[in-house]
């Protein structure tokens, strides 16, 4: 039992250049979210699925994209990184109160 | 406008004393309250959490407390001890029909508990 599992852990990119991050979930959870994590700023939502075949802008959803696959996998999609990009991204899953936390994926934007 | 803040970027408690964690919120619509530890390079751990029907909960060492009509929280962590030195993030819950749920963070308070 996984929990909430996120690849890659660290990414490098030049201004412009594209990446999905993936996240994966083994609780049969309806619901799931990307966040970023800033300095300073705590988390924000980017995107979120409230159930399998829906999905929703959250916070600050400008340059991404979102799909999700099947209930367990939920992926994020920068189609032309900026460098205001840079940020550490947290998938989660939603249980009964609680949401559950992947380890994060560190982007780096040069 | 931050629906969820924590005033405190930091705070320093010698090892065996109370840290009390603080975070104040605007919108009375929240039906649930968390807190959440975070190490670094890890994800966020999930606490403890605080129906707004109540005004307090427990679990070992870790105790919130609610006041709703200040909207206020506090964690309680007794006695601390060093590996609680990481960021604490208070969280409000809004449910939304449908059954699904969105988490608001405050930014986050660094407690750090020295020897």
């Amino acid at each position: 039992n996984a929990g909430v599992t996120q690849t890659p852990k660290f990414q490098v990119l030049k201004t412009g250049q594209s990446m999905t991050l993936q996240c994966a979930q083994d609780m049969n959870h309806n619901s799931m979210y990307w966040y970023r994590q800033d300095p300073g700023m705590g988390l924000r939502l980017i995107y979120y699925s409230a159930s399998e075949g829906t999905t929703d802008k959250g916070e600050v959803p400008n340059g991404y994209n979102v799909s999700r696959l099947n209930k367990r996998e939920f992926s994020l999609r920068l189609e032309s990184a900026a460098p205001s990009q840079t940020s550490v991204y947290f998938c989660a899953s939603s249980g009964q109160i609680e949401q559950y936390f992947g380890p994060g994926t560190r982007l780096t934007v040069t | 406008d931050q629906q969820v803040k924590q005033n405190s970027p930091s705070l320093s408690v010698q090892e065996g004393r109370i840290s009390i964690l603080n975070c104040d919120y605007t919108n009375s619509m929240f039906d649930y309250f968390l807190w959440y530890k975070k190490y670094p390079a890890e994800g966020p751990t999930f606490l403890i959490s605080i129906s707004s029907i109540k005004d307090k909960n427990e679990d070992g060492r870790f105790t919130v407390f609610l006041n709703k009509s200040a909207k206020h929280l506090s964690l309680h962590i007794v006695p601390s001890q060093p590996g609680d030195s990481a960021v604490y993030f208070c969280a409000a819950r809004a449910v939304f029909s449908g059954g699904y749920n969105k988490l608001i963070f405050g930014a986050g308070t660094r407690l750090a508990v020295h020897p």
